[in-house]
């Protein structure tokens, strides 16, 4: 069964870190692009990196440029989001989302469950 | 950037009635990659359709997409009791940006 779990929400003060992680299962890992998307709670979905399929490749929404680092590890099968500098708009629930294809023109076909990110005093 | 709008907000139809969703760009998509998303509440979002057309693995032939250019539709024929949520579309053509819409929320009338 192809699944992605994510880990590694929780709740950080403005101005902190956290490393978010996604857990690869039932399919060829280094074959296809990964993203992360996150969704406000109330709101609809935001883009916020992209990744291709040997990493060589980063994408970044301007919300979150310069602030967070996505990358993988393909010999462990696993995508991560390093998160800094955070700021109570990056409240949200982070979904990681496998692409369709090795490249990132192309739909995000399997989602995980999503780990609720909470930035506050 | 491209700028999707969906309409409406919120459809409220009955079991069994059709729902056409509206997704419309700020600018031509390229290659019609525009997707189809649904979400029920408190799940991950779903791929529904992609290239603007194509239905997903495992969808019902209830949903249809279409449109090009700047203009795109869901359609759901014959609404079931599990097809009330939100839909999103999505655009993933231009310049490794991805665009989603502010979603359409069909409830039960």
């Amino acid at each position: 069964e192809v699944q992605l779990l994510e880990s590694g929400g929780g709740l950080v003060q403005p101005g902190g870190s956290l490393r978010l992680s996604c857990a690869a299962s039932g399919f060829t890992f280094n074959t296809y692009a990964m993203s992360w998307v996150r969704q406000a709670p109330g709101k609809g979905l935001e883009w916020v990196a992209a990744i291709s399929s040997s990493g060589a490749y980063t994408y970044y929404a301007d919300s979150v440029k310069g602030r967070f680092t996505i990358s993988r590890d393909n010999s462990k099968n696993t995508l991560s989001l390093q998160m800094n500098s955070l700021r109570a708009e990056d409240t949200a629930v982070y979904y990681c989302a496998k692409l369709a294809s090795p490249s990132t023109t192309s739909a995000f076909d399997i989602w995980g469950q999503g780990t609720m990110v909470t930035v506050s005093s | 950037e491209i700028v999707l709008t969906q309409s409406p907000g919120t459809l409220s139809l009955s079991p069994g009635e059709r729902a056409t969703l509206s997704c419309r760009a700020s600018q031509s998509v390229t290659s019609n990659y525009l997707a189809w998303y649904q979400q029920k509440s408190g799940q991950a979002p779903r791929l529904l359709i992609y290239g603007a057309s194509s239905r997903a693995t495992a969808i019902p032939d209830r949903f249809s997409g279409g449109g090009s250019g700047t203009d795109f539709t869901l359609t759901i024929s014959r609404l079931e009791p599990e097809d009330f949520a939100v839909y999103y579309c999505q655009q993933y053509g231009s310049s490794r940006r991805f665009t989603f819409g502010p979603g359409t929320k069909v409830d039960i009338k």
